[in-house]
């Protein structure tokens, strides 16, 4: 069965710091790969997703992820946090039959100046 | 396009009480879905639809009954509210199955007393 794993359920960098949150996903086929933004008090936003094309994925807001089969990772990056990035985050993996999509536990983001 | 719409935001009840939380969404999608977020257990599937007439479960569909009889609107009933059901409840639709953009609503934020 698919599965992901966000590691670090609390990040925090200061402005202008390297985003680094991580993933690890569990799948016996070719996963669809995505990550979704949370800001407070409102629904999720698709950052990015990958669909068995190019490994490094670009997205919105400056975020790119990489997906890495050796190492069944998907983590996403951003050179430079700015205030704007605090959020949830949550990564997630599309189940064999397309019938759920499951989510990680999420990484909550904090940036200070 | 207002994307897609729940109500009510915000709502109390008692245990034992049911209620129906709304979904709607303008963008013709098939796809449907239900998803509660509790803290630090990310977001879980409670029931989905394919399409107008089809509609099943998810991960934790206990307690929740949903119907579709129309493309635009997704309800979810809660028969009798327990407080174990306190979350916030987000509705998402998508064009395809899931390894597709899902595009959320704002949540509705329930609490069982």
């Amino acid at each position: 069965a698919q599965s992901v794993t966000q590691l670090g359920s609390h990040v925090s960098v200061s402005e202008g710091a390297l985003v680094l949150l991580r993933c690890n996903y569990s799948s016996s086929v070719p996963p669809y790969l995505f990550w979704y933004v949370q800001y407070p008090n409102q629904g999720l936003q698709l950052l990015l997703k990958y669909t068995s094309a190019a490994t490094l994925v670009k997205g919105i807001n400056g975020f790119e992820a990489e997906f890495k089969k050796s190492e069944t990772s998907f983590h996403l990056t951003k050179p430079s946090a700015h205030m704007s990035d605090a959020a949830e985050y949550f990564c997630a993996v599309r189940n064999q039959a397309g019938t759920a999509l499951i989510f990680g536990k999420g990484t909550t983001l904090s940036v200070s100046s | 396009n207002a994307g897609v719409t729940q109500t009510p935001k915000f709502q109390v009840l008692k245990t034992g009480q049911s209620m129906t939380l709304q979904c709607a969404q303008d963008m013709n999608h098939e796809y449907m879905s239900w998803y509660r977020q509790d803290p630090g257990m990310g977001l879980r599937l409670i029931h989905y639809s394919v399409g107008a007439g089809i509609t099943d479960q998810g991960e934790v569909p206990n307690g929740y009954n949903v119907s579709r009889s129309t493309t635009e609107d997704f309800p979810l009933r809660l028969l009798s509210a327990a407080p174990s059901q306190t979350s916030v409840y987000f509705c998402a639709s998508s064009w395809g199955d899931f390894g597709e953009t899902q595009y959320f609503g704002p949540g509705t934020r329930l609490l069982v007393l």
